[in-house]
């Protein structure tokens, strides 16, 4: 199946700086998931990106769907400590009603 | 509204004996997912359903894992015998259709098979 690797593994950061992280896929998708997992919690649904090229934000997150539709950015500005957490890009399997996960991004925030 | 529901939070047990994840989805959504979560292998899915009919088991381990979805309402994943490497955090999901749809989580299973 296709893979999705995810950078950077992880990321400490002091409360207030931006954070940038991105996703790459071997193969092209025509959907980006993002997912935030707090500890003791299940992944939740960030943003869904469904055009090539689409810019979305929620908050103060933004995320985009790369050109090449084979690469997705997930931005977030002025972190603070609640921001902490593993943050997932996700797009469709092979099979088209899976999901394909990367392995994360762990993200700590120092107040 | 409420979120996928999954019972028990945390379970812990000897190998050997029988273990059964149990999982409520959302109102409405026909396509449940279990997903198997570890270090090593991240989220991995094990099993999916549309209209309480398992569609693609290939992600199911080995045979003592098994599914069932016998209502709209509810389905279980269980592991009989269980074993130590089985010990990881167990997701379900649903969605309200398949294909590019997000699906939802529920706050997931801890196991331990000691």
């Amino acid at each position: 199946g296709q893979q999705l690797n995810q950078s950077p593994q992880s990321m400490f950061i002091q409360e207030g700086e931006d954070v940038s992280m991105n996703c790459t896929s071997s193969s092209i998708f025509n959907t980006w998931l993002w997912y935030k997992q707090e500890p003791g919690e299940g992944p939740v649904l960030l943003i869904a990106l469904y055009k090539a090229g689409e810019l979305t934000s929620n908050g103060r997150l933004t995320a985009q769907f790369g050109i090449t539709r084979k690469d997705s950015f997930l931005n977030i500005s002025a972190s603070i400590p609640s921001d902490v957490g593993i943050y997932f890009c996700a797009g469709p399997s092979n099979s088209g009603y899976a999901l394909n996960f990367g392995k994360g991004t762990s993200l700590l925030v120092t107040p | 509204d409420a979120g996928v529901i999954q019972s028990p939070r945390h379970e812990v047990t000897e190998m050997g004996q029988e273990v059964t994840l149990r999982c409520k989805p959302i109102s409405g959504h026909n396509s449940l997912f279990w997903y198997r979560q570890t270090m090593m292998r991240g989220l991995e899915l094990l099993i999916y359903f549309n209209n309480n009919v398992p569609i693609d088991d290939s992600g199911m381990p080995e045979d003592r894992f098994s599914a069932k979805m016998p209502n709209a309402s509810f389905s279980t994943l269980k592991i009989q015998p269980s074993e130590p490497r089985d010990s990881a955090v167990y997701f379900c999901a649903s969605s309200p259709l398949t294909g590019n749809q997000p699906q939802h989580f529920g706050d997931g299973t801890r196991l331990s098979i000691l």
